[in-house]
């Protein structure tokens, strides 16, 4: 098993640009999300789902779009970046919700807005 | 409103050392989980422990101990004979089974160097 896997590692990006991250994984995990980690600061969740075709706002969902078509992919989507959208995103996934079952994160996406 | 401090920003050990790393964390649900995860220079998480409200037990696992205390609202992470290996960020992190099942809060996480 891969895990949860994201691309890119790395992505510079200009203001108003758009792009979308990718995340995948191999273990038929229902629930997927994504987080934002910046510095000084916790981990906070953007987007979940808790299954294919359901998704759901999160602490810090402005700016981020998401779709759930397959139980594997979950998308993240930065219709026009901002400088304050520099951070490194987590994407994770579980067989259930975090209080239930064990998240599984994948490496990271550093994502810097100029 | 749900809220993790970890006041402890930074800690420096020699190795072999024992070092412990405070989780104080705030809630109005009587049902809730606390979580600690490591994240390594590499970059990634990795769970180390979960924990539910109605368990006090404390919990020993290899050279990695927590100390959770209702009474106090604290979560606290001890390793013993710290390795260059625990060199890390730890962070602490609250789910609430009533209101955010689906959400961790995390505190802002202690940075460990375990010097050798």
């Amino acid at each position: 098993n891969a895990g949860v896997t994201q691309t890119p590692k790395f992505q510079v990006l200009k203001t108003g640009q758009s792009m979308t991250l990718q995340c995948a994984q191999d273990m038929n995990h229902e629930y997927m999300s994504w987080y934002r980690q910046d510095p000084g600061m916790g981990l906070r969740l953007i987007h979940y789902s808790v299954g294919a075709g359901i998704t759901d706002q999160g602490e810090v969902p402005n700016g981020y779009n998401v779709s759930r078509s397959t139980t594997e992919d979950f998308p993240l989507r930065l219709l026009s970046a901002a400088p304050s959208q520099t951070s490194v995103y987590f994407c994770a996934s579980s067989q259930n919700t975090p209080i239930e079952e064990t998240q599984y994160f994948g490496p990271g996406t550093r994502l810097l807005v100029l | 409103a749900q809220k993790v401090t970890q006041a402890q920003t930074e800690i420096s050990v020699v190795e072999k050392e024992d070092v412990t790393l405070d989780c104080v964390y705030e809630t109005r649900d009587t049902t809730y989980y606390l979580f600690w995860y490591k994240q390594p220079p590499s970059g990634e998480l990795v769970f180390l422990i979960r924990r539910n409200s109605f368990d006090e037990q404390n919990e020993i696992s290899g050279r990695y101990s927590w100390n959770f205390q209702k009474s106090t609202s604290s979560f606290n992470f001890t390793i013993t004979a710290s390795q260059v290996v625990d060199s890390a960020v730890y962070f602490c992190a609250l789910s609430e089974a009533e209101t955010g099942a689906n959400n961790l809060f995390f505190g802002t996480g202690t940075r460990l160097t375990v010097i050798p």
